[in-house]
């Protein structure tokens, strides 16, 4: 098994571009988790799918980030505009169908830089 | 709204010590706790998982204790060695809705 997918490993931008992060979920799991990771607040839970259908955003910081799952094994971060304050580690993680009673598997994460 | 600590932020060790990771949480309404580790510019890695029903689990030189009534748990690593060094974060799950909670982690590091 690949493990979770996530692409691109580093990315560079100007403030006020569009940034789109994309993961790959290890096959066969239901639940899809993307988290954001700075020294300052650690690790925090943006948003998760269960089943490609979106059950908790309430971490997203606001409008400016979207989240999708269009199918079982894709799924996008999407930043418009970004703003040097997004700069952080996105991880994608996901976990089978028995969810909270499964380990999640990480992804390497997406370093986001944006200037 | 859960909280969860871990003491001590940071720790170095020599080699072939035995060394005790601590992790607290206010809730105790927990479903499961997990600890992970996470080597430098690299995901988290899950360790151990364990049950609110449970009261430890073992996976080889590590060990992992949870106390839910007191909410605390603790991550027991046997002799340890130069590879073990990484962050170590714990990270709790709430019987309500499948959102982890995370602790700010133990960066270890083991000299040879």
């Amino acid at each position: 098994d690949a493990g979770v997918i996530q692409s691109p490993r580093h990315e560079v931008t100007e403030m006020g571009q569009e940034v789109t992060l994309r993961c790959k979920p290890i096959s066969g799991h239901d639940y899809l988790f993307w988290y954001r990771q700075t020294m300052m607040r650690g690790l925090e839970l943006l948003i998760y799918f269960n089943n490609n259908v979106p059950i908790d955003d309430s971490g997203m910081p606001e409008d400016r980030f979207s989240a999708k799952m269009p199918n079982a094994s894709f799924s996008t971060l999407k930043i418009q505009p970004s703003e040097p304050r997004d700069s952080a580690v996105y991880f994608c993680a996901s976990s089978p169908a028995q969810g909270r009673g499964s380990p999640l598997h990480f992804g390497n994460g997406t370093r986001l830089t944006v200037t | 709204k859960q909280e969860v600590t871990q003491i001590p932020a940071a720790l170095s060790v020599p080699e072939g010590e035995n060394l005790v990771l601590n992790c607290s949480f206010t809730d105790s309404a927990i479903y499961n706790l997990q600890w992970f580790r996470q080597d430098p510019g690299k995901g988290l890695t899950s360790l151990l998982l364990i049950q609110s029903s449970q009261r430890e689990q073992t996976s080889g030189r590590l060990n992992a204790s949870l106390d839910k009534s007191s909410g605390r748990s603790t991550l027991y690593i046997a002799a340890s060695q130069p590879g073990d060094s990484a962050t170590y974060l714990c990270a709790v799950r709430l019987n309500a809705g499948n959102m982890l909670t995370f602790g700010g982690g133990t960066r270890l590091m083991v000299k040879p």
